[in-house]
């Protein structure tokens, strides 16, 4: 089945102690990207990646690091969580990546990781 | 300042009413996604409208781009419980010079149909 999947779907931590939130796609899409999703203001992404090797800030990377080694993987990490990175977390993918504007193609999302942070 | 305004952003109606909630920018956007979230899950395409005016049919859904492109809405034509959700309309945003883009989502209508 082709999907987007994220691990832990659930995860509380404390302050300063740094973790990692998975996400691989089987579609061998090119683009890959990090969203949070806070009330009141939908959905910021975080981080994307055109291909392997290549990404980009959104708009709202401070205190998120990512990496894209393999295609198929995009971890998102946090060196030193703070309170105000209590988020729901979504990873997505598309399956064009550089050159691409205007494709439209849409994005295929991962069911979230609700991270709370003490 | 958000580039994509939803409204209304909570909506609660009876099974069988009709409803239309927008999507409006004070940008000319090319073409605009419209997703459906559910609770405990990822948002979903519905649909992509492209050319100015573009009405598009999903069953009960009817989505139109507005001639001028920016802004677009969603009707739905007698409700059910089943289309309660998180309706977010999104675009590309990017660089034809530098081939990348990112995705801009609005701040969604929330939507509850009650049986």
């Amino acid at each position: 089945e082709a999907q987007v999947t994220q691990n832990p779907r659930y995860l509380i931590t404390v302050t300063g102690k740094k973790l990692t939130v998975t996400c691989s796609q089987n579609m061998n899409h090119e683009y890959m990207s990090w969203y949070r999703q806070d009330p009141g203001l939908g959905l910021r992404q975080i981080y994307y990646s055109m291909n392997v090797e290549v990404t980009d800030k959104g708009d709202v990377p401070e205190g998120y690091k990512v990496s894209r080694k393999e295609k198929r993987n995009f971890p998102l990490i946090l060196e030193s969580p703070s309170p105000n990175q209590t988020s729901l977390y979504f990873c997505a993918s598309s399956l064009y990546g550089q050159g691409a504007l205007r494709t439209n193609s849409p994005l295929h999302f991962g069911n979230g990781t609700r991270l709370t942070v003490t | 300042t958000q580039l994509l305004e939803q409204s209304p952003q909570f909506l609660s109606i009876q099974e069988g009413e009709n409803l239309t909630v927008y999507c409006n920018s004070s940008s000319v956007f090319s073409s605009l996604q419209w997703y459906r979230q559910e609770p405990g899950e990822g948002p979903v395409l519905l649909v992509t409208v492209v050319t100015g005016g573009e009405v598009k049919k999903l069953k009960r859904l009817t989505f139109q781009f507005g001639d001028a492109r920016k802004d677009s809405s969603l009707h739905i034509t007698a409700a059910q419980p089943g289309d309660t959700g998180l309706y977010l309309c999104a675009l590309q945003r990017g660089s034809s010079a530098s081939g990348t883009y990112k995705y801009i989502f609005g701040t969604g209508t929330r939507l509850k149909v009650l049986a």
